[in-house]
């Protein structure tokens, strides 16, 4: 089966630093997204990787091991704007765009 | 350039009525997908579509529902004999023809609440 799984809350502190962790099993793949999503609203784009390594962007980075199967997506400098879900989501390989998405990781930012 | 747009914004149907969900995808995006999302959960994957094809429905209950996404005008997602358990945020996105590594762009969802 394909399956993804991510922790479901995690809290920090404001300013601090934060990592969620994303790990796959999926029967091919074509790529790793990170969403963001804040209550009531739709999910924004963050990161995209398919290369084993680390793509930053700014106070975000994201992390992917294919080998592992696993990602991970870094949050600095925590401000309270960035309490949000956070969702992993991975592509299968061939032509079907179809994502699979884990559940999201709820990020509580606190001062 | 626009983005995702979807209408209407909420939407309140009894049960046993039909709802129907319009999206229409960002100028020059040719992949429209469907997601279904209830409070406190992760978004579930419905259908996938390109202009006049269904390309992946395995998301999407055999009864009651249906997709489609015409030559031309927004996609279409449509829940007959609507029940409680179909209440619940539905997504639209939508994706450039070319490369696999594009993202998806989601629109603001539609709110359905059956009563």
């Amino acid at each position: 089966g394909q399956n993804i799984d991510q922790p479901t809350e995690m809290t920090a502190t404001e300013g601090a630093i934060v990592q969620i962790n994303c790990t796959y099993q999926t029967s091919g793949f074509n790529g790793l997204f990170w969403y963001q999503q804040h209550a009531g609203e739709a999910p924004t784009f963050l990161s995209y990787n398919v290369l084993d390594g680390l793509e930053e962007k700014g106070r975000f980075s994201s992390f992917l091991s294919r080998s592992k199967g696993y990602s991970y997506l870094l949050l600095k400098e925590l401000q309270m704007k960035d309490s949000a879900s956070y969702l992993c989501a991975v592509r299968n390989a061939g032509n079907n765009r179809k994502l699979i998405w884990g559940l999201g990781t709820s990020l509580a930012v606190n001062p | 350039n626009a983005g995702v747009m979807q209408n209407p914004r909420h939407l309140v149907r009894r049960r046993g009525q039909e709802a129907r969900l319009r999206c229409s995808p960002m100028k020059g995006h040719s992949h429209v997908y469907w997601y279904r999302q209830l409070p406190e959960e992760g978004l579930k994957f419905m259908v996938y579509l390109q202009k006049e094809n269904i390309i992946d429905e395995s998301g999407m209950p055999k009864e009651r529902f249906s997709a489609e996404f015409p030559k031309e005008g927004p996609s279409i997602l449509r829940i007959q004999q609507v029940v409680r358990g179909d209440s619940a945020a539905y997504f639209c996105a939508s994706s450039p023809r070319e490369g696999l590594a594009d993202e998806q762009y989601f629109g603001p969802g539609t709110r359905l609440t059956v009563t």
